[in-house]
Formats: C-alpha cells, sequence, structure tokens
C-alpha cells in the first residue's frame, strides 16, 4: 500500500539546486511529509518533515503544495556528498512505523 | 552530543548461533525501534520498546527473536538459532517523547550468517 511515488533515480549538479518530488496523492490532513536520506548503507539520517506549511532547515527545504497532493524536497546547493537514496514517508504522527519505500537514488556529479 | 550508537557494526555468526545486538539512544531519549533491512529492500519495523517495555512487536518474527530494553544498559536485539536468512542489516532508532516524535537512527550492525 505505497503511499508515496518517487522517481526511481535521478542526477544533479554539483553546487546546484537539487529538487527531489514526491507524490502523495491519498495523504489525509493529519499526516506529516518525512524525508529521510539513506548513504551507502547507513543509518537513515532524518531530513525535514511537514504538514502543511513549507519548511527549511540546515540540510533542505520543503515545499508542499496547497492541496497538500505532492512535495518537493530542495537541496540548495547539491555535493557529492549528498550522494544517497531519499525517502518520501506519509505518516500520521501518532504512527512510529515508518514505512520506507525504494525512495529515490540521488547521484551528484562533479 | 553522541547520535544513537549500535554495536557491533559487523556481526558474523554461524548457523544455529546466537546474535546479539545493542543500541543505545540517544542523550534523553527512552524509546528504541528497531526496524530490519534485507538486501535490496526497504528497512521494515520490528519492535517498538520504551524503558522495560515492549510497546509493540508486530514487526518481530515470533520464533527466535526477541528484544528488551532495561532500565540500565541498552537496548538488546537477540535473534536465536540464526538462519542464512536472517542475514540483514538492523538499524535502531531511537527518539525523545515517543511515538510522536522524530526518530534518530544509528549506522546499523550488518548480520552476516554463514
Amino acid at each position: 500500500d505505497a503511499k508515496t511515488t518517487q522517481p526511481t533515480s535521478m542526477d544533479c549538479a554539483e553546487g546546484r539546486a537539487a529538487n527531489l518530488p514526491c507524490n502523495h496523492s491519498t495523504i489525509s490532513g493529519n499526516e506529516y511529509v518525512y524525508w529521510y536520506r539513506q548513504i551507502h548503507s547507513q543509518g537513515p539520517q532524518y531530513i525535514i518533515h511537514g504538514l502543511k506549511n513549507n519548511e527549511t532547515n540546515e540540510m533542505a527545504s520543503l515545499i508542499i503544495t496547497e492541496d497538500r497532493k505532492s512535495s518537493t524536497l530542495i537541496l540548495p546547493h547539491a555535493t557529492l556528498r549528498d550522494t544517497a537514496v531519499y525517502y518520501c514517508i506519509v505518516r500520521v504522527r501518532d504512527d512510529y512505523k515508518l514505512s520506507f519505500g525504494a525512495g529515490t537514488t540521488v547521484t551528484v556529479r562533479a | 552530543n553522541a547520535g544513537v550508537m549500535q554495536n557491533p557494526r559487523h556481526l558474523v555468526r554461524r548457523r544455529g548461533q546466537e546474535a546479539r545486538l545493542r543500541c543505545s539512544p540517544m542523550k534523553g531519549h527512552s524509546h528504541v525501534y528497531w526496524y530490519r533491512q534485507l538486501p535490496e529492500e526497504g528497512l521494515k519495523f520490528m519492535v517498538y520498546l520504551q524503558k522495560e517495555n515492549i510497546i509493540d512487536e508486530s514487526g518481530m518474527p515470533k520464533e527466535r527473536f526477541s528484544a528488551e530494553f532495561p532500565k540500565e544498559g541498552p537496548s538488546i536485539l537477540r535473534i536465536q538459532q540464526v538462519v542464512r536468512g536472517d542475514s540483514a542489516a538492523y538499524f535502531c532508532a531511537s527518539s525523545e517523547g515517543g511515538r510522536r516524535d522524530t526518530q534518530y537512527f544509528g549506522p546499523g550492525t550488518r548480520l552476516t550468517v554463514l
């Protein structure tokens, strides 16, 4: 029961912004959008999350459309170390069982 | 400001032996979650524990697997009589205030069963 749809892979140029899309057309009002990434078999790293407002932290920005059916994670200045699998996860706040799909494999190229 | 710590990072066992995986949560966190990642698959939830309590073990195989989080010391995931199918990466996550809070993951333990 995939709640999110992400592209399988994408390439980005080093130093440019990387825009990672995620579709979650069946999201309900009490579900948050979370982003994690996993760098080459390391543990997943939390990036950012949001409910309906756009969010920004030191790592990334999260843009959620007004209808909440899709979102975009923005890495403002991609570096080679940002090469990873990025997971978009929809989560009811009380649901502690994070569901990791296939994610998007992002390759940052020099 | 140490993050979630797991040890060992790599563990090799022969079929039939026991595997013990340890997880120390982030400072101030009292909620621990274990996930398993089989080769070429996504992470799957196994169990959720608070200090001295198992809250939800619905993702854990009924036999040979057990988990604990004692009052003192790390959380332990124990696999008895390991089989080749148990070979996987096991990740622990912790959160501060419980089910609503963000989970932060450790580096994982890679178990190889020969």
